[in-house]
């Protein structure tokens, strides 16, 4: 079975521009959460999306946004970017039950420049 | 408000057990996560813990739940130099476990 697949894995943008991430979730799976991590703050919630919907939110501001599609892949786009938001980019995916396990992507590397 | 905390580093010798702990606040949370993370790579799921569970063994690790002092451990038996890595535990902010607080890793490094 495919693991967590993510694209594109590196990427350099500028600031002020925005940035689609892509995600796409081990088959089956329906629920996707994505996470940033810096060396400063470490790995930190954004959001978790399932059937489309998003149904949790970290603390992050308006600029961070996603997307889920009803084949679950997910999409996060952050706009106006800083360069505050160069961070690893990872994504999960799971199952919805208790317990369950979440299995990482490989990540998305973003610098702003 | 939720908050996790590990050392930052450790270092053994090949052979030896490696001890990582974490301490959390949120009592609230039901299932603790262990993950490990490659230079370069994501998140490996290690393995985890129901909190009513006070231990969990799998093959090589060992997990200690101490809930009432909000102490989380990973033993690594016979720990390898494949086993450098960074090592984070996560509380889950919901029953589903797909919110996770993190804590900023244990750094493992382990001498021939």
């Amino acid at each position: 079975k495919a693991g967590v697949t993510q694209t594109p894995r590196y990427l350099i943008k500028t600031r002020g521009q925005q940035v689609t991430l892509s995600c796409s979730p081990i088959s089956g799976h329906r629920s996707v959460s994505w996470y940033q991590q810096t060396p400063g703050q470490g790995l930190q919630f954004l959001f978790e999306y399932f059937s489309e919907t998003q149904r949790n939110k970290g603390n992050f501001p308006g600029r961070f946004s996603g997307r889920q599609f009803s084949n679950s892949r997910s999409e996060m786009n952050v706009s106006t970017l800083e360069l505050g938001d160069s961070a690893l980019y990872l994504c999960a995916s799971s199952f919805w039950r208790e317990g369950n396990e979440q299995f990482f992507g490989p990540g998305t590397r973003l610098t702003v420049l | 408000g939720e908050d996790v905390e590990q050392s930052l580093f450790l270092s053994v010798r090949e052979g030896d057990s490696s001890v990582i702990n974490c301490t959390y606040t949120d009592s609230s949370s039901t299932y603790l996560y262990w993950y490990k993370q490659e230079p370069g790579a994501g998140l490996q799921l290690l393995t985890y813990i129901f909190s009513n569970m006070d231990m969990k063994q799998d093959q090589r690790l060992t997990v200690l739940l101490n809930k009432k002092d909000k102490h989380l451990s990973l033993r690594i038996a016979d720990t390898q130099t494949g086993d450098s890595a960074i090592y984070f535990c996560a509380e889950s902010l919901n029953n589903a476990g797909n919110m996770l607080t993190f804590g900023g890793g244990t750094r493992l490094m382990v001498k021939p």
